[in-house]
Order: C-alpha cells, then structure tokens, then sequence
C-alpha cells in the first residue's frame, strides 16, 4: 500500500514569510506526484504534477521540486499572502501509472495579515 | 471551463435511508473517483471508475456502491446509511488513467447522518 506522508499538519505564517512544507512517498513504488490547493467552500485545485527526478516547477510565487530517489517532494511559498491560507495536498500514483491518486494527510496553512 | 458538479452541497438524512450522491463532469473524461474527507485522516478512496459500467473498489468501499450507466455520471449510493459515514465527500474525474493528469474535483458533498 502506498503511503504518502506530509509535514507540518499545520502551520501558522506572517504575510510576508515564505514557507514550505514537505511531502513523503515510497521512492521504490514511485510513478507521479501531485500537489493540490484546497481553500475553505471550494474544489481543490490541481497546482503541479511531476514525475522526472530533480524536476522543479513553479506558479506565481508558489514552486516545487521532486526528489524521486529519496522519495520527497517540497512545496514552497515566497511571500506568502493571506489568501495563500488553504489545505495543500500532495498525492502519489505507484509504479503501474494506472491507479488512483493516493493522498497524503494534507499541510493547513494559515496566512495572518 | 471544466467542471465536476455535485448534486448538493449540503445533506442531512436519517440513519438507515438510501442514499445518494450524483456526480457530473462535462469534460468526457473516462476517469472518475469516490473520495470522503475526515478530520485527521485526509482524502479516502471509496470508488473508482475507468470507464462505463466499470467499478473498481478503492481502500474504504465497505457500506457504499456505485453507478455509472453513462460516461458523464458516477453516482454514490450509501445502501443503509450509518453515522459514521457522516463526511464531506468528493468527486473526481481526469482524462487519463496515467497519473500523468491532475484531477478536476468537484466542490464536494457534506453529508451528516442523523
């Protein structure tokens, strides 16, 4: 069974702080990885998916690199402003390709002005 | 713009009824998932579909069933409902069974069993 860790649980930032946050999975069952934002009465929204080993990808002031080998994934936020607050998912899909998206427990980011 | 559209935002039904939560997508996509989200323990795969009158069981499918007679529709159906499957439920679809494609979600159901 794949097992998609993140860390923090929570976090609490200064507008104006980056921040980032990590995202675990096996490296020996490893296909793509996905981040997702969720805010508060909305869809979560797909921000990245990666799947080669050092990629990096970025979307305004938020980016993400992929660690294939060691099995992480980091997200960061450069100036993180309030409406940044949001639950941020990553999810990992196995070596087959062909399986759903498992998740891991979620990053709740809170931005105070 | 693509959508995932679920039927209600909000539900309340009484312990022991038939349940049932209706998921739209107007994208053509062949994909499409039954996930709940609990405090604490994150995004749960309860159904998926690859295609239609196709079903597979995800890690929690105990309790639930699904339907999909059409490609655009993939319905949930909670057969006797219990409190414990009081949750905010979401609905998923993507194009490709690859992982190489984020889901488009819908804007979830959330569902309080009495």
């Amino acid at each position: 069974i794949l097992n998609v860790e993140q860390s923090p649980q929570s976090l609490h930032v200064q507008e104006g702080d980056s921040t980032n946050f990590t995202c675990s999975f096996p490296s020996s069952n490893f296909y793509a990885l996905h981040w997702y934002r969720w805010e508060t009465a909305k869809s979560p929204e797909a921000l990245f998916v990666m799947t080669l080993n050092g990629d990096e990808k970025k979307k305004g002031r938020i980016s993400a690199t992929l660690n294939t080998k060691e099995g992480y994934s980091y997200l960061y936020i450069k100036g993180s402003q309030p409406e940044d607050s949001a639950t941020y998912l990553c999810a990992s899909v196995g070596l087959k390709g062909q399986t759903p998206l498992v998740f891991g427990k979620g990053t709740r980011l809170s931005v105070i002005a | 713009d693509v959508k995932v559209t679920q039927s209600s935002r909000y539900l309340v039904k009484r312990t022991g009824e038939k349940v049932f939560l209706e998921c739209v997508q107007d994208m053509d996509h062949e994909n499409m998932f039954w996930y709940r989200q609990d405090p604490g323990l994150g995004l749960r795969l309860i159904y998926f579909s690859y295609d239609v009158k196709m079903k597979e069981k995800g890690d929690i499918p105990e309790g639930y069933s699904v339907s999909r007679e059409k490609k655009e529709r993939f319905s949930l159906i909670l057969e006797s409902a219990s409190t414990n499957q009081t949750s905010m439920y979401l609905c998923a679809s993507t194009r490709w069974a690859l992982g190489d494609y984020g889901y488009t979600f819908g804007s979830g159901t959330r569902l309080t069993v009495v």
